[in-house]
């Protein structure tokens, strides 16, 4: 499974609340990825990192920050939890030698009441 | 601006009849294309990337540059392919993908 996890995998949360979900990966990728998934929308890229403590926003970034401390953890907050934040979470990693193949984690399903 | 389409939500047909799922999309530039499935409560996986012109599981996928597509294409579709796909497109020089809205596949006995 190329060595990434999410944790948690899944969490119910009320609106206003702070969440922070993890991304855990073992083989050292520089690039990681989160991306919420939606019926209709598909895929769309929150935030993405090139490297330690190097972050940019993607598409959908509202609402979400990130950090990255060490290679091996991503971390996803939602400052505020809204309903409309309620969705499933992935995280990605850029597979080595590839510009753009990604390896997908399990996935974080989160509701927000 | 650059942008996936993938115009089915859901494709249903039976176990042994010809498959193809569409994709378009919108790229200026020399674009990478990739199909990615994900059967039911699994993570993504890859499935095919266009320069490797590869058949996976019996699906293709060719790129024509001329119509912008990308369609997935099985000739004999197997209840086991009933899945999620999606069509995907490569974006800058940060390994960036931009993911079309998906069309999940429901193979019928």
């Amino acid at each position: 499974d190329a060595g990434i996890t999410q944790s948690p995998r899944h969490k119910v949360t009320e609106t206003g609340t702070p969440v922070t979900l993890r991304c855990h990966q073992t083989e050292n990728h520089r690039y990681m990825y989160w991306y919420r998934q939606d019926p209709g929308h598909g895929l769309r890229l929150i935030h993405y990192s090139y490297g330690v403590k190097d972050t940019d926003k993607g598409e959908v970034s509202d609402g979400y920050s990130v950090s990255r401390s060490k290679t091996e953890d991503f971390l996803l907050t939602l400052e505020s939890a809204t309903s409309s934040q309620t969705s499933v979470y992935f995280c990605a990693i850029r597979e080595w030698g590839s510009p753009y193949e990604q390896y997908f984690g399990p996935g974080t399903r989160l509701t927000v009441t | 601006a650059q942008r996936v389409t993938q115009p089915e939500k859901l494709l249903s047909v039976f176990k042994g009849a010809p498959v193809e799922l569409k994709c378009n999309y919108s790229y200026s530039g020399s674009p990478e294309l990739f199909w990615y499935v994900q059967y039911s409560r699994q993570r993504l996986q890859l499935l095919l990337r266009h320069i490797s012109r590869e058949s996976i599981k019996g699906f293709t996928a060719d790129l024509n540059k001329g119509e912008t597509s990308f369609h997935l294409k099985k000739p004999f579709a197997q209840e086991e392919d009933s899945a999620m796909y999606y069509c995907a497109l490569g974006s800058g020089n940060t390994g960036k993908l931009i993911f079309g809205q998906g069309t999940t596949l429901q193979v019928k006995p």
